[in-house]
């Protein structure tokens, strides 16, 4: 079993809407998680790290289920530059090399 | 500050032949990672280092070897570059005990 799964998508969503995507991990040690973007040939960078508590960031609201290790990220009016890959990622201690899920691609359509 | 660089950002392999990624960092990182994506595979770990001098195997270090030397790079060769190995590699690096990983802009490589 891989340690982050994601659905890979597409999602394809009018400007807008509400998006969801949800991602599970297999290390119940995992202490540590985040959402990261990548766009279409450029490297990942950090959208938000995941708190227990749940937390948001202007539009985005991340959420963390540790009994069921589930992670999900929410995108609430979407905009045209929000299309990217969003990947899933789960460290187990503060020393522990980050795993990546494979990602879920959003195209976000005018 | 510059951050991560990787050079070179695009390189043609024969099979067989032999080559150096470089990436260096001006931010005083402790750990440094190189990581390869493939489509459909995600990103996945080659080797990582926590220090000057220290390296380690992640997922999948097979037919890659890295060194590092200077705080502030971390190289990673490929000894006899097979097909296989075509890839876009990225370099991350992250202060002791943070979790920012500050990515290179990748390097696309094909062997043929």
């Amino acid at each position: 079993r891989k340690e982050v799964e994601q659905d890979p998508g597409p999602f394809n969503v009018p400007e807008g809407a509400t998006v969801a995507f949800n991602c599970t991990y297999s290390n119940s040690a995992s202490q540590s998680f985040f959402w990261y973007r990548q766009d279409c040939r450029k490297e990942p960078k950090l959208l938000m790290s995941v708190y227990s508590s749940g937390n948001e960031d202007g539009r985005f609201t991340a959420q963390l289920n540790r009994a069921s290790q589930y992670i999900s990220l929410l995108i609430r009016d979407s905009k045209l530059s929000d299309s990217a890959t969003y990947l899933c990622v789960v460290s187990s201690s503060g020393n522990t090399p980050l795993v990546f899920g494979k990602g879920t691609r959003l195209s976000v359509i005018a | 500050n510059a951050g991560v660089t990787q050079t070179p950002k695009f390189r043609v392999l024969k099979t067989g032949q032999s080559m150096t990624l470089l990436c260096a960092q001006d931010m005083n990182h402790e750990y440094m990672y190189w990581y390869r994506q493939d489509p459909g595979m995600g990103l996945r770990l080659i080797h990582y280092s926590v220090g000057e001098g220290t390296t380690a195997k992640g997922e999948v270090p097979d037919g890659y070897n890295v060194s590092r030397l200077k705080k502030q790079n971390f190289l990673l060769g490929l000894e006899s570059a097979a097909p296989s190995q075509t890839s876009v590699y990225f370099c991350a690096s992250t202060p002791r005990g943070a979790f920012g990983y500050t990515f290179g802009s990748g390097t696309r490589l094909t062997v043929v």
